[in-house]
């Protein structure tokens, strides 16, 4: 099954702090995905990387952002947290390949106070 | 953009029935993949299936890419398969970005 991890499961926040969600996988894939899920809801794609240094925004707008130095690693910054943010923070990865299929991480659930 | 409805949105089962979630869309796809989400969060990719049929265990999917839908069976259910299933497509064209579904809730009774 896949490898692929992200930390904190859960956290609380207060307004106005800076966020970092951490998410790394160690299988080589190029592609990485972050998605927000709102409780009950379908997954909205936030951002997508297609390799190092590539990063582009997703269908759903959002305040956070992405970065990609190294392949394993995808991080997500939140530079002041809001109620607003408040909610499931999901990393995926896939291969570049015909066969992309996508291996998602155990998510973050965010919220913030 | 590509609208992926799916059907039906909840499902009650006794333990040992069989059912059938399906996966409508809106437009050409290149990539149609299933996901089951448990009820602690965790998303597992139970299929890629743009066309065709695939098997796997108790569960095996269907996707009739001109006509635009996809069907997920789910045979001799278990408490175990309870959760959300997730339908999500890759409009043709476009770069590999999956539009979820709104998800088929299931739940299994003992």
């Amino acid at each position: 099954e896949a490898d692929i991890y992200q930390t904190p499961r859960y956290l609380v926040i207060g307004t106005g702090k800076k966020i970092t969600l951490e998410c790394s996988q160690t299988m080589g894939h190029d592609k990485m995905y972050w998605y927000q899920q709102d409780p009950g809801m379908e997954l909205h794609l936030i951002h997508y990387s297609y390799g190092v240094n590539s990063t582009e925004k997703g269908d759903l707008s959002s305040e956070s952002t992405v970065s990609r130095i190294r392949t394993e690693h995808f991080p997500l910054t939140l530079e002041s947290a809001r109620p607003s943010h408040t909610s499931q923070y999901l990393c995926a990865s896939s291969e570049t390949d015909y066969n992309e299929k996508l291996f998602f991480g155990s998510g973050t659930q965010l919220s913030v106070l | 953009g590509i609208q992926v409805e799916q059907s039906p949105p909840d499902l009650i089962l006794q333990e040992g029935a069989n059912s059938t979630l399906r996966c409508n869309f809106s437009d050409s796809v290149n990539n149609l993949q299933w996901f089951h989400q448990n009820p602690w969060g965790q998303l597992i990719n139970l299929f890629y299936i743009p066309s065709g049929t695939k098997q796997n265990g108790r569960l095996s999917a269907t996707t009739v890419a001109t006509e635009r839908y996809s069907l997920l069976y789910i045979s001799s259910s278990q408490t175990t398969d309870s959760g959300v299933y997730f339908c999500a497509v890759g409009e043709d064209g476009a770069t590999n970005k999956l539009i979820f579904g709104t998800g088929t809730l299931l739940a299994v009774q003992p």
